[in-house]
């Protein structure tokens, strides 16, 4: 079945440093592919998302790009900050089942220290 | 502009206890779902609804049930509760399939069961 990877964390970044979330799936057909943030104590809110392949989603200088040759949605952000401290799932849209919802992670935390 | 919104936020349950949770959207959304969240198996999906008066069995739906008498609201309940029920539940709501649209996610219920 359809299926969502994304590293383990915790991550722990220094602010200013390069983030890389890494998130590959498998999946039948042409799934859209999603980003959804967590911050302490609130739901999930979306954070990027891309539709087809070669696609880019971009959000709040967070970027992925859909790359169907190596099943892949790979979370960056050039320079992290404090407030970006949270949870961050993968996600898919699981075009197999009867009425395509999200298939998630199972979410990396990340934290930025000052 | 409310979104989605889950009554309550906290609850305490014994053992055989039962509770009904209360989620409401106010965006007209047809596709409304319950996920828990729990540590290291991220969400999950126990029931989903594709409109009024539909409702079906997501990926862990023992022990739960639920009603869509309309649309903008969607009810989870537990008729006996149980310890392994413990977890943070989520409500969602979306336009429609996941092709392109994304979740609007509650901000959750935690329920501890003792």
């Amino acid at each position: 079945g359809n299926s969502v990877t994304q590293m383990e964390g915790p991550v722990t970044l220094s602010e200013e440093a390069f983030l890389t979330i890494n998130c590959t799936y498998t999946a039948t057909g042409y799934p859209s592919l999603f980003w959804y943030v967590q911050y302490p104590g609130e739901g999930l809110q979306l954070l990027l998302k891309a539709t087809k392949a070669d696609d880019k989603g971009s959000n709040k200088g967070f970027e992925a790009t859909y790359r169907k040759e190596t099943t892949s949605f790979h979370l960056e952000k050039g320079s992290v900050q404090v407030s970006d401290s949270a949870v961050y799932f993968c996600a898919l849209s699981d075009l197999g089942g009867s009425q395509g919802n999200l298939i998630f992670g199972k979410g990396t935390k990340l934290s930025v220290k000052p | 502009n409310a979104g989605v919104t889950q009554t309550p936020k906290f609850r305490v349950l014994k053992t055989g206890q039962s509770m009904t949770l209360l989620c409401a959207q106010d965006m007209n959304h047809e596709y409304m779902y319950w996920y828990r969240q729990d540590p290291g198996m991220g969400l999950r999906l126990i029931h989903y609804s594709v409109g009024e008066g539909t409702t079906a069995k997501g990926e862990v739906p023992d022990g739960y049930n639920v009603s869509r008498l309309k649309k903008q609201n969607f009810l989870l309940g537990l008729e006996s509760a149980a310890p392994s029920q413990t977890s943070v539940y989520f409500c969602a709501s979306s336009q429609g399939r996941q092709g392109n649209y994304g979740y609007t996610f509650g901000s959750g219920t935690r329920l501890t069961v003792v």
